[in-house]
């Protein structure tokens, strides 16, 4: 299975911060990344497709960049909507395989 | 606009089997391109990818639950089905029911872009 290790687990931070969220993996995966933020209680969402791709509707403080195992999800300007727990997810190969989460915290 | 549901019993005895249904609008579980997948959360926990059914009829399982795990689909109904057996208080989990497809929009990459709301299930005694 792919291996994927998002860094940090937990993070603080304050509104208007900028922030980056690393995925590692233990594989190439060219470009098949996705980003997802999820909500206590809520299904997951698509932020970011194709590693760098911003899904319909997503804020564009949002993006997302690199390709083969490095891979990062950047916030530019948070705002408290943010406050929530992202997770990569590998799309190359069967089976498809999550990061651990990455829990984003108001400082 | 796609629409999933979850629909099942939120408590299952330990050994038992674990059945759930995702009702699909919106959309047909036999048109191609969309693998109709299942993705479950334990308790306080990260996703772990299940599975998915294709053109309503071929399935495909995670390999660490495929002797336990049947993935099924009803195409006149347009719902597709979980069936995990000899559960434990290990498949604790809320257990969500999505599509797989490719992006509207370029670049057309594979995409989780539709989720049900997701369905607590504990198993205890």
């Amino acid at each position: 299975d792919i291996q994927l290790t998002q860094s940090p687990s937990f993070l603080s931070a304050s509104v208007g911060d900028r922030v980056t969220i690393t995925c590692r993996a233990s594989q190439d995966i060219t470009s098949y990344l996705a980003w997802f933020q999820q909500k206590p209680g809520k299904a997951p969402k698509v932020l970011i497709f194709g590693a760098s791709a911003l899904q319909s509707g997503v804020p564009s403080r949002f993006s997302g960049s690199g390709s083969g195992t490095e891979f990062t999800l950047t916030i530019s300007s948070l705002q408290p909507e943010d406050f929530a727990t992202y997770y990569c997810q590998q799309l190359n190969g069967y089976p498809r395989t999550f990061g651990q989460g990455t829990k984003l915290e108001i400082k | 606009q796609v629409q999933l549901q979850e629909s099942g019993p939120g408590l299952v005895r330990p050994s038992q089997t674990l059945s759930l249904t995702c009702t699909v609008s919106g959309d047909s579980i036999s048109s191609g391109g969309y693998y109709w997948s299942w993705i479950r959360q334990h308790p306080g926990k990260g996703l772990e990818w299940l599975g998915y059914i294709y053109n309503g009829r071929t399935a495909f399982s995670n390999p660490s639950l495929r002797s336990r795990l049947l993935i099924s689909g009803d195409a006149s109904k347009n719902q597709f089905s979980l069936r995990l057996t000899s559960v434990t208080a290990a498949d604790t989990a809320i257990y969500f029911c999505a599509r797989e497809g490719y992006s509207d929009s370029a670049p057309y990459y594979r995409v989780l872009d539709s989720w049900g709301q997701g369905i607590v299930v504990t198993v205890s005694s």
